[in-house]
């Protein structure tokens, strides 16, 4: 049983295409988040959604919209895609509204911008 | 806002040796401490954390000292396997509302 999947797991696109990537958990986790990690492995956070609701937005470009339907799933749309773009995102989820619960990390998805 | 630095960003160490990982932070408002371990393809995985009301926290082979004073934490592996080779983050959080601040990481290789 996968607790947080993504889709896809590898998405090689050129730039200024738009692309979608999937998130869901099976946890019955509150909160979801984004995450990229740069070539150097460095890992920091795009969005976190409680129950739907957007909860933290860091100085992310307006090309990524984040899009939760409901509390299981978390998608990450990404508009003009730039070269600086490739990377690893992660997806994670815990329980409840506090941010320090502990984080459950998908498997990632490697985005590659020719 | 919060900033985790970690030290080494390498560190080999072999079969059944021990290894200390170092990170310190610069907000002394941070109050949650935990450790991350990432494997090759994988998304990192919780494996200790520590809150600011204890100095010190095990669960087998590992451990996690926390110095408030000086604004530092540890992780500690004794007895080391290859397994435990992977890239290990530290992370802080001020507080329930606040988000994880990673340090840059540091990758373990144990030799066989």
């Amino acid at each position: 049983d996968t607790a947080v999947s993504q889709t896809p797991k590898y998405l090689v696109t050129q730039m200024g295409n738009d692309k979608s990537i999937k998130c869901e958990q099976n946890l019955g986790h509150d909160t979801m988040y984004w995450y990229k990690q740069d070539s150097k492995k460095f890992l920091k956070i795009m969005f976190s959604y409680n129950n739907k609701e957007l909860i933290i937005n860091e100085t992310v470009p307006n090309r990524f919209s984040p899009k939760s339907p409901d509390k299981a799933h978390l998608n990450l749309h990404i508009n003009s895609l730039e070269l600086g773009d490739s990377a690893v995102y992660f997806c994670a989820s815990s329980q409840g509204t506090r941010l320090v619960e502990t984080q459950y990390f998908g498997p990632g998805t490697r985005l590659l911008v020719l | 806002g919060e900033n985790v630095e970690q030290h080494p960003s390498t560190l080999s160490v072999q079969e059944g040796d021990s290894a200390v990982i170092k990170c310190t932070y610069s907000d002394s408002a941070s109050n949650y401490f935990p450790w991350y371990k990432q494997e090759l393809g994988k998304g990192p995985q919780l494996i200790i954390d520590i809150r600011s009301n204890v100095g010190e926290k095990k669960d087998q082979r590992i451990a996690v000292t926390l110095n408030k004073t000086a604004k530092h934490f540890s992780l500690h592996i004794t007895e080391t396997q290859p397994e435990d080779s992977a890239v290990y983050f530290c992370a802080a959080s001020m507080g329930p509302n606040s988000k994880l601040t990673f340090g840059k990481g540091i990758t373990l290789s144990v030799r066989p």
